[in-house]
């Protein structure tokens, strides 16, 4: 299974919203977390089960979708929340990140 | 406070072997199952490998499989990653991850080690 993130890269200006995808190339159910990771830090676990946030996660960050299509949301972008976000799937082995997506500031 | 500290990383040539370690600390390490995730410079994660809370289950990414074997010891708490005839590809920082109880994602990350294959 492969997992396909787009785009990129997004150039958001802060404040506004920022949509990720992630696209699988069979049916994951909803077996999907999202990570964010930061220069020089270790990913952070935001979203699990496709849509339930982690704990501490701040409201802003919504996962949706299930089957082999996946978004993350940011409603409004605050300045650390420009990071790469890796989708990652765990339904059957072996387990797969996605090529990732990284969020700048426009 | 539960943490993760992994070690062992370092300069090898190819065809070498190195052990990577994470020590544990914090929490029942028994209880969970592990795995090791590699991001090589500059590109994205890979899982490696995972082992099950007793040991009794192993898993292993293809691109590894037949070189890399893990294990743990519940006694000491922590995790291994023996890594036999290493390839420049296999050049990244290593991670050790604890697996939430519900399913095979990681709320708890290591620092990660730097292993790097040249000549």
């Amino acid at each position: 299974i492969v997992m396909t993130q787009s785009p990129d890269t997004l150039s958001v200006s802060p404040g506004e919203r920022a949509t990720l995808s992630c696209r699988a190339s069979q049916s994951v159910n909803s077996d999907l977390a999202w990570y964010q990771q930061k220069p020089g830090q270790v990913p952070r676990l935001l979203i699990y089960g496709a849509s339930t946030r982690a704990t501490g996660v701040p409201a802003r960050f919504t996962g949706s979708g299930s089957g082999t299509e996946f978004t993350l949301t940011i409603s409004s972008l605050q300045s650390e929340d420009f990071a790469v976000y890796y989708c990652q799937r765990y339904n059957k082995w072996p387990l797969v990140f996605g090529g990732g997506t990284k969020v700048e500031i426009k | 406070e539960a943490q993760l500290l992994e070690s062992g990383g370092g300069l090898v040539q190819p065809g070498g072997s190195l052990r990577l370690s994470c020590a544990a600390s914090g929490f029942i390490f028994s209880n969970y199952a592990m795995i090791w995730v590699r991001q090589a410079p500059g590109k994205g994660l890979e899982w490696v490998s995972a082992i099950r809370e007793s040991g009794s289950g192993t898993y292993y990414a293809d691109s590894v499989k037949g070189r890399f074997t893990i294990s743990r010891d519940n006694y000491e708490n922590t995790l291994f990653l023996e890594m036999n005839s290493l390839r420049v590809e296999d050049t990244a920082v290593y991670y050790c991850a604890q697996k939430l109880p519900a399913d095979w994602y990681f709320h708890l990350w290591g620092r990660g080690t730097l292993v790097t294959v040249s000549s």
